[in-house]
């Protein structure tokens, strides 16, 4: 069965220092993988998808199929990095259904 | 960029009654949307997936009789939840995408609480 797990409920950190939320899928076929932030009372929004390899307000992420993994890195935190934060995995090529893991919430300190 | 909307953005009702929830796309023609509810302090659940002139496809274990589902017309989709229990209290999201996309576009969700 597919499912998207992400083992971290909470990461706390200190402003300036590096993150990574972890993400690991289980899915036979050819995955399509994405984040999606939830900034404080806002929408959920896509922050990057594996296929355009692209960063994102700094955070970048790969798709390590060896893992099974998908975790969500940046070097340096801010403030505003502070948000609950989703891993998906869509099982079909096209827009397709997205499972999405329980989530993980970064608190960024001062 | 793609807005979707949802209305409204919470709602009160009394167990028995029927209630039921708009998802908008504003600025595009949205060729499927996507039902999830999220329940606190959890994840999303997808309830079904809906195609624009076509039957829902529900998820399992999601009772297609209770939560009604219409797709209309291209930027309009419809949740009715039928004959609400306080077990249906929940958030209640959608979200759409058009074929050319390869990414769905979130609703601001609709908080359910059943009296």
């Amino acid at each position: 069965a597919q499912r998207v797990t992400q083992p971290e409920k909470l990461l706390s950190v200190f402003k300036g220092a590096p993150v990574e939320l972890k993400c690991n899928y289980s899915y036979s076929g050819s995955p399509e993988l994405f984040w999606y932030v939830q900034y404080s009372r806002q929408r959920l929004q896509l922050l990057l998808r594996h296929i355009s390899r692209e960063s994102i307000k700094g955070f970048t992420a790969d798709l390590n199929k060896g893992e099974t993994s998908f975790h969500l890195k940046k070097p340096f935190a801010q403030e505003e990095d502070s948000a609950m934060y989703y891993c998906a995995l869509s099982v079909e090529r096209s827009q397709g259904n997205l499972i999405f893991g329980k989530g993980t919430k970064l608190s960024v300190k001062p | 960029g793609a807005v979707v909307s949802q209305h409204p953005s919470w709602v009160i009702c009394k167990s028995g009654t029927s209630v039921k929830i708009e998802c908008r796309s504003l600025d595009f023609q949205a060729t499927t949307m996507f039902w999830y509810r999220q329940f606190p302090k959890q994840s999303l659940m997808l309830m079904a997936t809906s195609n624009e002139g076509s039957k829902a496809t529900y998820e399992q274990g999601v009772e297609k009789d209770k939560f009604l589902i219409n797709h209309a017309s291209l930027t309009l989709s419809t949740l009715t939840v039928t004959s609400a229990h306080p077990e249906d209290s929940s958030f209640y999201i959608c979200s759409a995408t058009e074929t050319s996309y390869n990414e769905q576009f979130f609703g601001p969700g609709t908080r359910l609480t059943v009296l």
